[in-house]
């Protein structure tokens, strides 16, 4: 069965440092992979996707992840965070055998440090 | 916004109740998803349907249930609540065609 796993449950940053989300998954064949952010009282919002092609994708909100099939990796970097971003990011693997479910990690929050 | 509404927006009740969460998907969209989010088990996904029928389950219980209606509206029945049914749920929605999911802004319920 997939599976996802994000090795960070805590990260601080400062603002303006870079930043970098991990995520592994485990999956058999080329995976769909999502990062989502989670603000406090709020739904989940879609950064970014990956289904195929190009393994460095652009998202909202100046986000970028890099799919790495070696190393089963799809991390989340942004060059310069905001205060803004201090949320719960999710990474995500949609399982396609008999709908479309989506599995997640348990989640990394992001602390900003001004 | 994503396009997806659920109401209640918040639902507090008591241990062996019944309730209904309510969710409008986006514009066209023909699939539907349930999920909660609790602090123990983490975001679950519950049940998909896909044009007013079943297309996959989850870790639901069955003290849960769902339906999708002709106009593409879902609703998530919860019954005899227990106090660990206290969560965030969450419906998403996305078109047939595409795998992206377009997620509601949560219904929490707090069983007490």
């Amino acid at each position: 069965a997939q599976s996802v796993t994000q090795p960070d449950i805590h990260i601080t940053v400062s603002e303006g440092a870079s930043l970098e989300l991990r995520c592994n998954y485990s999956y058999g064949a080329t995976p769909y992979l999502f990062w989502y952010v989670q603000s406090p009282g709020q739904g989940l919002q879609l950064l970014l996707k990956y289904f195929s092609g190009d393994t460095l994708v652009q998202g909202i909100k100046g986000f970028e992840a890099e799919f790495k099939r070696s190393q089963s990796s799809f991390n989340l970097r942004k060059p310069s965070v905001h205060w803004s971003d201090a949320a719960e990011y999710f990474c995500a693997v949609v399982s396609t055998g008999g709908g479309n479910k989506l599995t997640f990690g348990t989640g990394t929050q992001l602390k900003v440090e001004l | 916004d994503s396009g997806v509404t659920q109401t209640p927006k918040h639902l507090i009740t008591a241990t062996g109740q019944r309730v209904t969460l309510r969710c409008s998907p986006r514009s066209g969209d023909l699939s539907v998803y349930w999920y909660q989010q609790s602090l123990d088990q983490g975001l679950q996904f519950l049940i998909q349907y896909y044009n007013g029928e079943e297309r996959a389950k989850g870790n639901i219980l069955e003290r849960f249930s769902a339906q999708q209606f002709p106009d593409l509206h879902s609703e998530l029945n919860l019954s005899s609540l227990e106090l660990g049914d206290s969560a965030l749920y969450f419906c998403a929605s996305s078109d047939g065609g595409r795998f992206e999911q377009y997620f509601g802004p949560g219904t929490r319920l707090t069983v007490t």
